[in-house]
Order: structure tokens, then C-alpha cells, then sequence
């Protein structure tokens, strides 16, 4: 089944620790692209990826990293973690990075920073 | 840059009734427009897209939506409401062109429908 998998699904930790939350896409797709869902903003986009080894911000990256070492793996990471990155978070995937390409969405990570 | 404005945070409507999402839109270029629907607890699943072409485009699980350029509208409809489909619904745009242009939300429309 094509599918965007994301872990874990629910996640609380304490301000600072370091964590990271997978995901993954068996759809052989180039572009990949994190966003946090915060109640009455919509999706904001964190970072994406165009292919392997290029990422680039979106409209919020402030605390957060990524990386693309291959193709079906974008990892999202929080260095040290605040109550502001309470969210939550979902990854993405498309074929290509056209305007025109569907994206598909993973089940989504619920993050709770204390 | 671009953006959606859905003015309704909610909308509630009875079963068996046609329904009707609201969005607005704003680009520089040509707009590419899109419709996600998400459930509780689950990830965002999509419903349809207007890329060009025919003002009216048809999506899945019975849902349209009509494309107007004049108006700068992509309104979501459904011709008979279904209680399943209770849900928040997020129209979302993406312009052209200029290298990654993410997709924008907007901040979504809470569809209640009632038996």
C-alpha cells in the first residue's frame, strides 16, 4: 500500500531533550516537506526537500532540522525542544516539487513539549 | 505571495442536504488549488484539485468544487451531506511560478453534519 508513515504517533518529552520523529514513503517520491498543524492557523510548512541531500526552509524552520540522506526517509529534528513546538506534525510527499503534484500526508505526530 | 481565507470556522448543516465549504484565494501567478479533508485523529487525505481546464472539478468520495476566477473562489460542495462526512476540511493553494512554492492552508472549516 502507498503510504507516508510518521514515528511516533504521540510523543511528550521535557523542554531540551533532543528527539526525532521519523518519516517514511514507499512511493519512490523526490519532494518531501514537514508542517505543524496549530489550532486556528492551518498547516505552516517546516522544511522540505526537493530530492537526496537538498532541503531548504519553509515558513516556520526556527527549532527545528532536517535531513535527506535517502529518498524515502525525511527525519525531523528538534535539538532542544520548547513549549512552543507543541503541535502537530505532519510529513508530506509528493513525486516531484511541481506546483501541480498532489501531496500525500502521513497519520501525524502529536508532540507535547513540558 | 499566496494565500486561502476560509471565512466559516464551521459549518453545520443536516444530513441529506447540499453542503457548501467556502474559499477564497489570492496569487500573483496562476493558482493550482486543492482540498484536504482530515478526520479525527488521522492524517489530512486529499479530495481533489483544480490545475486548468474544466471550472468544475469532480474528487472523491462525491465531493466538487468550482473554480472562479473572477470571484477568486474554489468552494467545495456535495449535492447530499452524509453524517460521515463530519470532518475539518482545509483548502490550500500553491502559485507559479518560483521554485518551491509551498503549499498554503488556510485555517480550515469544521463541517458538522446532523442526522
Amino acid at each position: 500500500e502507498a503510504q507516508v508513515t510518521q514515528n511516533p504517533r504521540y510523543l511528550i518529552t521535557v523542554t531540551g531533550k533532543k528527539l526525532t520523529v521519523t518519516c517514511s514513503q514507499n512511493m519512490n517520491h523526490e519532494y518531501m516537506s514537514w508542517y505543524r498543524q496549530d489550532p486556528g492557523l492551518g498547516l505552516r510548512q517546516i522544511y522540505y526537500s526537493m530530492n537526496v541531500e537538498v532541503t531548504d526552509k519553509g515558513d516556520v524552520p526556527e527549532g527545528y532540522k532536517v535531513s535527506r540522506k535517502e529518498k524515502r526517509n525525511f527525519p525531523l529534528i528538534l535539538e532542544s525542544p520548547s513549549p512552543n513546538q507543541t503541535s502537530l506534525y505532519f510529513c508530506a510527499s509528493s513525486l516531484s516539487g511541481q506546483v501541480t503534484d498532489t501531496q500525500y500526508f502521513g497519520p501525524g505526530t502529536r508532540l507535547t513539549v513540558l | 505571495a499566496q494565500s486561502v481565507a476560509q471565512p466559516e470556522d464551521q459549518v453545520n448543516v443536516a444530513e441529506g442536504n447540499p453542503l457548501t465549504v467556502k474559499c477564497t484565494y489570492s496569487v500573483s501567478g496562476n493558482p493550482y488549488l486543492f482540498w484536504y479533508v482530515q478526520y479525527p485523529n488521522r492524517g489530512l487525505q486529499f479530495l481533489l484539485k483544480y490545475i486548468t481546464g474544466d471550472n468544475l472539478v469532480k474528487g472523491s468520495y462525491g465531493f466538487e468544487a468550482e473554480f472562479n476566477k473572477s470571484q477568486t473562489s474554489f468552494h467545495l460542495k456535495k449535492p447530499s451531506a452524509l453524517v460521515s462526512d463530519s470532518a475539518l476540511y482545509f483548502c490550500a493553494v500553491r502559485d507559479f511560478p518560483s521554485g518551491n512554492t509551498p503549499l498554503v492552508f488556510g485555517k480550515g472549516t469544521r463541517l458538522s453534519v446532523i442526522a
